[in-house]
């Protein structure tokens, strides 16, 4: 079965600065990897997804990944924190059915 | 990108009765569909999975009879929570996906449930 860790639970950068979040998958096969950020009380929003090809994934709002077969990660990045970037981010993992979730990291933004 | 619509965001209810809440993909069909429960400031545990037309497969410690789940068309499929109690309440999130959408799930926003 497939699992997900996120091992920080929450990570405070400067606006400015840069940041990574970090991403463990265990999966048998190819993984489908994602990263969604989801704001108090909403819904999740998709920043970018791996499926095959470049390692290196660009997604929306400045965000990218790299997804790394030898450590089992797919760690997201962004040069430049913007205070609107405080949210919950979300790293999942997808079988032929299932999509699984980490426990989730808390972005905070200091000014 | 396609579209999830969830209705209702937020529920509040009496304890002991029971409250439905829908997922409808908009712009594509959607031949699964997936409920998730949030516990504040915790990540989504799935409920269960279901197939359109067929029956819904539940995640171990879900009870069946409490959480009814219909996936009857391929565009709507529904979560019935039956005689509610304070401990049902939750965010309740759906997601759905299509055969060609190469396994990405679209989400709908999400209900809170408030169950009094």
């Amino acid at each position: 079965a497939q699992s997900v860790t996120q091992p920080d639970i929450h990570i405070t950068v400067s606006e400015g600065a840069s940041l990574e979040l970090r991403c463990n998958y265990s999966y048998g096969a190819t993984p489908y990897l994602f990263w969604y950020v989801q704001s108090p009380g909403q819904g999740l929003q998709l920043l970018l997804k791996y499926f095959s090809g470049d390692t290196l994934v660009q997604g929306i709002k400045g965000f990218e990944a790299e997804f790394k077969r030898s450590q089992s990660s797919f760690n997201l990045r962004k040069p430049s924190v913007h205070w609107s970037d405080a949210a919950e981010y979300f790293c999942a993992v997808s079988g032929f059915q299932k999509l699984v979730f980490g426990t989730g990291t808390r972005l905070l933004v200091s000014p | 990108g396609a579209v999830v619509s969830q209705h209702p965001s937020r529920v509040i209810c009496k304890s002991g009765t029971s409250v439905k809440i829908e997922c409808r993909s908009l712009d594509f069909q959607a031949t699964t569909m997936f409920w998730y429960r949030q516990f504040p400031k915790q990540s989504l545990m799935l409920m269960a999975t279901s197939n359109e037309g067929s029956k819904a497969t539940y995640e171990q410690g879900v009870e069946k009879d409490k959480f009814l789940i219909n996936h009857a068309s391929l565009t709507l499929s529904t979560l019935t929570v039956t005689s509610a109690h304070p401990e049902d309440s939750s965010f309740y999130i759906c997601s759905a996906r299509a055969p060609f959408m190469n396994t990405e799930a679209f989400f709908g926003q999400g209900t809170r449930l408030t169950v009094v």
